[in-house]
């Protein structure tokens, strides 16, 4: 089992609709849980760390499930400016701290007018 | 800020060439990381390192090499490049692990 798993995707959405993505991770020693946006060839950019008891941040609604190892990301009113690669992060520590990050492959959204 | 800073941005080496991808931030962030994207395969940890002097080997390290001598630079060392290390090399840096990490912009390598 892929130790962060994701929708490839492409979901297509009209503009103004709200998409949620999800993704699961295998690691119960998984400790800090992040989404990052990918545009095509470039750097991964942090859209929000992901907390237990939910967090928002404008149109962008983050959930983790520590039971189901389960988190979600939630876009309302979309923009074509969405359109991205949205990547699920995982970070493990072990005894001598974080262990650096563990990507999904990413789900591709595609927002059109 | 400069914030992560990479170079070369783009580079072609031939098979077993070395070459050293260099990596600097201004945060004074501690923890610093080097991930590979290959397309369908995400990205992937390479080496790791939470402070000077204190490196550790990620998920894929074989052929290369880190070092971290200081708090700002963190290169990544090639020791005889091959085809399969034909990839886009990101170095990323934290103030803690956590707390989100910030990307440099990238070196696509090409190794023919």
């Amino acid at each position: 089992r892929k130790e962060v798993e994701q929708d490839p995707g492409p979901f297509n959405v009209p503009e103004g609709a709200t998409v949620a993505f999800n993704c699961t991770y295998s690691n119960s020693a998984s400790q800090s849980f992040f989404w990052y946006r990918q545009d095509c060839r470039k750097e991964p950019k942090l859209l929000m760390s992901v907390y237990s008891s939910g967090n928002e941040d404008g149109r962008f609604t983050a959930q983790l499930n520590r039971a189901s190892q389960y988190i979600s990301l939630l876009i309302r009113d979309s923009k074509l400016s969405d359109s991205a690669t949205y990547l699920c992060v995982v970070n493990k520590y072990s005894g001598g701290g974080a262990d650096g990050l563990t990507f999904g492959k990413g789900t591709h959204l595609i927002i059109q007018p | 800020n400069a914030g992560v800073t990479q170079t070369p941005k783009f580079q072609v080496l031939k098979t077993g060439q070395s070459m050293t991808l260099q990596c600097a931030q201004d945060m004074n962030h501690e923890y610093m990381s080097w991930y590979r994207q290959d397309p369908g395969m995400g990205l992937r940890l390479i080496h790791y390192s939470v402070g000077a002097g204190i490196t550790d080997q990620g998920e894929v390290p074989n052929g290369y090499n880190v070092s971290r001598s200081t708090t700002e630079d963190f290169p990544l060392r090639l020791l005889s490049a091959a085809p399969s290390q034909t990839s886009v090399y990101f170095c990323a840096s934290s103030f803690t692990g956590n707390y989100g990490y910030t990307f440099g912009s990238g070196t696509r390598l090409t190794v023919v």
